[in-house]
């Protein structure tokens, strides 16, 4: 167990729906990251926070968004959803806000179906 | 270009014996940190090992060890006496620096992974 907690663990909905992924970091973690797996896509980085802010965002579409609130929990939220959003997203947690030395812990994962 | 390479889609070992799992990586930072996560069928990322590129010794963490050769800049993860729960997809990962040319915070990048299947 590495302590990130994400919920729900699955997630089925329809086309043009809007969902709400939640993610609590370990204890004493002020970074959070989400990531999206996809069979074609392999695993990619969508966005970072650190205590609240936004540090760097990767490859998130418009119709998505997040935030990091003051418990230092995160929301991912997933909006119009299409067919190819279906995916595995993670969340992760670490210490810093981006050292090389900095170890990322992964949540269980939300798995995203969308039908 | 390809920053993190794994060339092995699939390996197989036979339980008990060692594998090493290929990676190599392609920076021009001199400060850097390697990373492999395991990923089995259930679906979580385990976090196993972590080399820094100043580190002079390689990463050992129980069974798992990492053959770092930073002049070929290559990362490649060795596991001793494989069990069947060894049995999963294995990912390389490298963090660069701190921040990039823009200021946002430098983030891991992963490479396609490597199957490995654990024969009884």
């Amino acid at each position: 167990d590495s302590g990130v907690t994400q919920t729900p663990k699955h997630l089925i909905t329809a086309t043009g729906q809007r969902v709400t992924l939640r993610c609590s970091p370990r204890s004493g973690d002020l970074s959070v990251y989400w990531y999206q797996q996809s069979l074609d896509q392999g695993l990619q980085f969508l966005i970072h926070y650190y205590n609240g802010e936004e540090r760097a965002k990767g490859n998130i579409l418009e119709r998505f968004s997040a935030q990091q609130f003051p418990d230092l929990h995160s929301e991912l939220n997933l909006s119009s959803l299409e067919l190819g959003d279906s995916a595995l997203y993670f969340c992760a947690s670490s210490v810093e806000a981006g050292t090389s030395t900095d170890t990322q812990y992964f949540g269980p994962g939300t798995r995203l179906t969308v039908l | 270009a390809q920053k993190i390479t794994q060339t092995q889609p699939g390996m197989f070992v036979q339980e008990k014996e060692a594998v090493t799992l290929d990676c190599t990586y392609d920076t021009s930072d001199q400060s850097y940190g390697l990373f492999w996560y395991k990923q089995p069928s259930s679906g979580e990322m385990i976090f196993l090992i972590y080399q820094g590129s100043y580190d002079e010794q390689n990463a050992t963490e129980g069974r798992y060890s990492l053959n770092f050769q930073k002049a070929r800049k290559s990362a490649n993860l060795v596991i001793s006496a494989s069990q069947l729960g060894d049995s999963a997809m294995y990912f390389c990962a490298m963090r660069e620096g701190r921040y990039d040319a823009s200021g946002s915070a430098r983030q891991l990048t992963f490479g396609s992974g490597t199957q490995l299947t654990v024969l009884p």
